[in-house]
Formats: structure tokens, C-alpha cells, sequence
């Protein structure tokens, strides 16, 4: 079965400076990736996927992220954090079962100090 | 783009009511639709996954008779907590597989539902 580990509960960085948000996944087959969003008491906004092609996928609001497949990680990147990205981060693995539901990391939560 | 529709965004009923939650896609067609329940500070844990027409699958653990769910449409899902009690107080939230598109999810804006 597949799953995913977010291995950090909070990301504090201040206004200006990048930030990492780490992920890494576990799956049989190829891996669809993904990173979404969460503000309070909202569901998921999307952010970006990766299904195949280069492994530096480019997303919304200035986000990317890195696939590599050696290490199994997806680590979602922004060169500049600003402070209105403060929120909660899923990275999710499309499950190897006929479902093709997603499934979810515990979520990491950033806060970006101004 | 697309959009998917939940509602209601927050609803509070009393312990062994019934709430139903609509979720529904505006501008696509959804061939399959997932519910998902979030605890507090916590992941989303996917309860069921349903297709158009057909029975929803469960995933473990989750009542199929407590949570009901119906795909009618191709734009259309519900969820139903039927005898609802305080421990199912939960964040719900929905997300649609885009019939046109591949690999495309797009999630519900959630509900927060209070048993009292």
C-alpha cells in the first residue's frame, strides 16, 4: 500500500527567505504526486502535480517542487516565502489500488514570521 | 477552471438526527467522487470512494449504514450521518475526479459538523 510521511509538524521561516516543505512517499508503480493547501476550516486548494516529464514541476502562487526518485521525496519549495502562505501543507501519493484515491501525509503546518 | 461545491459549510444537529451534505461539481463531470474526514490538527483520513451509479466502496473501519452515501449524477454526491452522536463531529470534506482530465482532484470547500 502506498503512504506518505511529512516528517516535520511546523515550518517557521521569516518573510523573505525561502522555504522546504519535505515529503516523501512510498508506492508501487509509478508515483503521482501532489501538494495542496489548506487554510482554516477550508478544504484543499491545489498547488501541483507531478505525473511524469522533468522533475522540477512548477505550481501556483510561486511554489515548486522536486521529484526524485532515488530518495522517494517531493519536497514542495518557494524562494521567497511571504507571509500570507502561512497555512497547512498536504503532500498526497495517488494510491496503486483501482480507487485512484488520494492519500494523504499528516500535513505540515508553515508559518512565516514577517 | 474547476469547481466543486459543498455544502453546508457548517451544520450543528443533535445527537440521533441525520445531516446530509451535497457535494457537487459545477463545470465538469465527476466520474468518481471521494469523502474524506478530517480530526483536528490531523491528515485526511479518505472513508469511502463512489462512482457514478454504483454502490459506494467503504474503507475500513467506517460504517456504510451510518454513512451513507449516493453518486446519482455524474455532478452529484451525498453524504449522509444518519443518528448522528458527538464523536462523529468532524471536518468532512469531498473531492471530485474530473471525467475529462486525467489525474485532476478537486476538493470541496468542507463541512464542519457539531453534534450536540
Amino acid at each position: 500500500a502506498q503512504s506518505v510521511a511529512q516528517p516535520e509538524d511546523q515550518v517557521n521561516v521569516a518573510e523573505g527567505n525561502p522555504l522546504t516543505v519535505k515529503c516523501t512517499y512510498s508506492v508501487s508503480g509509478n508515483p503521482y504526486l501532489f501538494w495542496y493547501v489548506q487554510y482554516p476550516n477550508r478544504g484543499l486548494q491545489f498547488l501541483l502535480k507531478y505525473i511524469t516529464g522533468d522533475n522540477l514541476v512548477k505550481g501556483s502562487y510561486g511554489f515548486e517542487a522536486e521529484f526524485n526518485k532515488s530518495q522517494t521525496s517531493f519536497h514542495l519549495k518557494k524562494p521567497s516565502a511571504l507571509v500570507s502562505d502561512s497555512a497547512l501543507y498536504f503532500c498526497a501519493v495517488r494510491d496503486d489500488t483501482g480507487r485512484r484515491a488520494l492519500t494523504f501525509g499528516s500535513g505540515t503546518r508553515l508559518q512565516v514570521q514577517p | 477552471g474547476a469547481v466543486v461545491s459543498q455544502h453546508p459549510s457548517w451544520v450543528i444537529c443533535k445527537s440521533g438526527t441525520s445531516v446530509k451534505i451535497e457535494c457537487r461539481s459545477l463545470d465538469f463531470q465527476a466520474t468518481t467522487m471521494f469523502w474524506y474526514r478530517q480530526f483536528p490538527k490531523q491528515s485526511l483520513m479518505l472513508m469511502a470512494t463512489s462512482n457514478e451509479g454504483s454502490k459506494a466502496t467503504y474503507e475500513q473501519g467506517v460504517e456504510k449504514d451510518k454513512f451513507l452515501i449516493n453518486h446519482a449524477s455524474l455532478t452529484l454526491s451525498t453524504l449522509t450521518v444518519t443518528s448522528a452522536h458527538p464523536e462523529d463531529s468532524s471536518f468532512y470534506i469531498c473531492s471530485a475526479r474530473r471525467a475529462d482530465r486525467n489525474y485532476g482532484y478537486t476538493f470541496g470547500s468542507g463541512t464542519r459538523l457539531t453534534v450536540v
